[in-house]
């Protein structure tokens, strides 16, 4: 089983839907980050945790919202699709020791329309 | 913004020719990361080289950082087709504790 899973894997809404994407882990892991992949720009971080009680924003965090329901399980909503919000999502985890080597989940392709 | 520019963004060869790309950042680091994203897929580290080192190796990657021009490259040797993916290298930002990512390099091996 992998170890950083996703769900859904694709999902296509409607503009103004509300919308949460999972993810959960076996690691063991801390820490959890929720990335956004447009092409051309890389990845850039909306959200992380490094702990069940800890919320941080990223650089791109308006629009979003997360929650961490245990140390394994961290979601992303959107509350108010919108179009723009058309990418791919990425969760990741971190043992938050050392070097900070992260381990991605497959992603999520979001289609708003 | 981006920390990191990587370039070229695009590099075709043929198979058995090495591939090097080059990341560029512009703050101090406690360490540089390359993944590698095979189409739409999930992210995967490929290695690391901490702030101290100067080049480090593993199988047929070969990695250099020198901090003082603030600039990485990873150096794939000898490239198979299986190898063709995009590059992303990844800064961990001294006192922040997160990564930034590059664009990223979109690399092509034809047999």
């Amino acid at each position: 089983d992998a170890d950083v899973t996703q769900t859904p894997r694709n999902r296509i809404t409607k503009t103004g839907k509300r919308i949460m994407l999972e993810c959960s882990q076996t690691k063991g892991h801390d820490r959890m980050y929720w990335y956004r992949q447009d092409p051309g720009l890389g990845l850039r971080l909306i959200y992380y945790s490094f702990d069940v009680k800890d919320i941080n924003k990223g650089e791109i965090s308006d629009g979003y919202s997360v929650s961490r329901q245990a140390q394994a399980k961290f979601s992303l909503s959107l509350e108010s699709a919108i179009p723009n919000q058309t990418a791919l999502y990425f969760c990741a985890t971190s043992g938050g020791l050392g070097d900070n080597e992260q381990f991605f989940g497959p992603g999520t392709r979001l289609t708003v329309l | 913004s981006q920390q990191g520019e990587e370039d070229p963004q695009a590099l075709s060869i043929q198979e058995g020719e090495n591939a090097t790309m080059n990341c560029s950042y512009k703050t101090s680091i406690n360490n540089l990361q390359w993944y590698r994203q095979n189409s739409g897929r999930g992210l995967v580290h490929l290695i690391l080289i901490r702030s101290n080192e100067r080049e480090k190796h593993s199988g047929r990657l070969r990695v250099t950082l020198d901090t003082s021009k603030k600039s990485s490259s990873l150096l794939i040797t000898a490239s198979r087709a299986a190898d063709t993916a995009s590059y992303f290298c990844a800064t961990d930002r001294t006192g922040f504790q997160k990564l930034v990512f590059g664009t990223g390099t979109r690399l092509l091996v034809s047999p």
